[in-house]
């Protein structure tokens, strides 16, 4: 256990629903990250916070896509009409900024499978 | 083209034998190389990280190896166990001081058999 914790584990949905996945970050972590995860591939980035502050967006987060850190604690994923292309573990990281040795510590993930 | 290689894409050993994992990166400048285990349906778990400055970090069975002149690490896992059947990825940190864009390998699929 990392100390990263995501939920829901697994969703199953039907194409064109809604989803919304929640990620916990290790509590004194000022930087989040969500990655997507298809079999037998990387991690890819999808989007990074410092603090609430959406700092950056990968070209694969389409208007589809949201991503809050309100308080810059917790942070929500949220996929709009789902698409059986989204089908993919989501993977949420923090760290905290700390130059070279700066480490991030992933969560167990939830997977998304789109029907 | 991916800026990080791993090879080879899976591996099957038997418990006891050493293994060894290459990565090959193009990422320049970079930061620092770490290798993650990603056990199936987990996320990954830091394993080592190396700074372009330090070419070798043990941690317990796993000794991971950088050289930064010919872009170049290596994982070596000595006296395997059932438990390191994993996927072992490889990351870089591009740029000097930056984290947001790490670089990921595809990584090498490990299965340890009794």
């Amino acid at each position: 256990d990392t100390g990263v914790s995501q939920d829901p584990r697994h969703k199953i949905t039907k194409r064109g629903q809604n989803v919304t996945f929640r990620c916990d970050p290790i509590s004194e972590h000022n930087r989040l990250y969500w990655y997507r995860q298809t079999l037998g591939q990387g991690p890819e980035f999808l989007t990074y916070f410092q603090n609430e502050a959406q700092l950056e967006k990968s070209r694969l987060l389409s208007d589809r896509f949201s991503a809050e850190r309100p308080k810059g604690s917790f942070s929500t994923l949220e996929i709009q009409r789902t698409e059986q292309g989204d089908s993919a573990m989501y993977l949420c990281a923090s760290s905290l900024e700390q130059g070279f040795q700066e480490t991030q510590y992933f969560g167990p993930g939830t997977r998304l499978l789109v029907l | 083209k991916n800026q990080v290689e791993q090879s080879p894409q899976s591996l099957i050993i038997l418990e006891g034998k050493n293994c060894t994992l290459q990565c090959n990166y193009t990422v320049s400048p970079f930061s620092n190389l770490r290798w993650y285990k990603q056990d199936t349906g987990r996320g990954p778990v830091s394993l080592t990280i190396m700074t372009f400055s330090e070419n070798t970090k043990s941690n317990g069975r796993y000794t991971a190896t950088l050289d930064a002149d010919t872009k170049q690490s290596s994982l070596h896992i000595t006296a395997s166990q059932l438990s390191d059947s994993a996927s072992y990825i490889c990351v870089v940190t591009p740029g000097e001081n930056g984290n947001n864009r790490l670089a990921f390998g595809k990584g090498n699929q490990v299965v340890v058999i009794p």
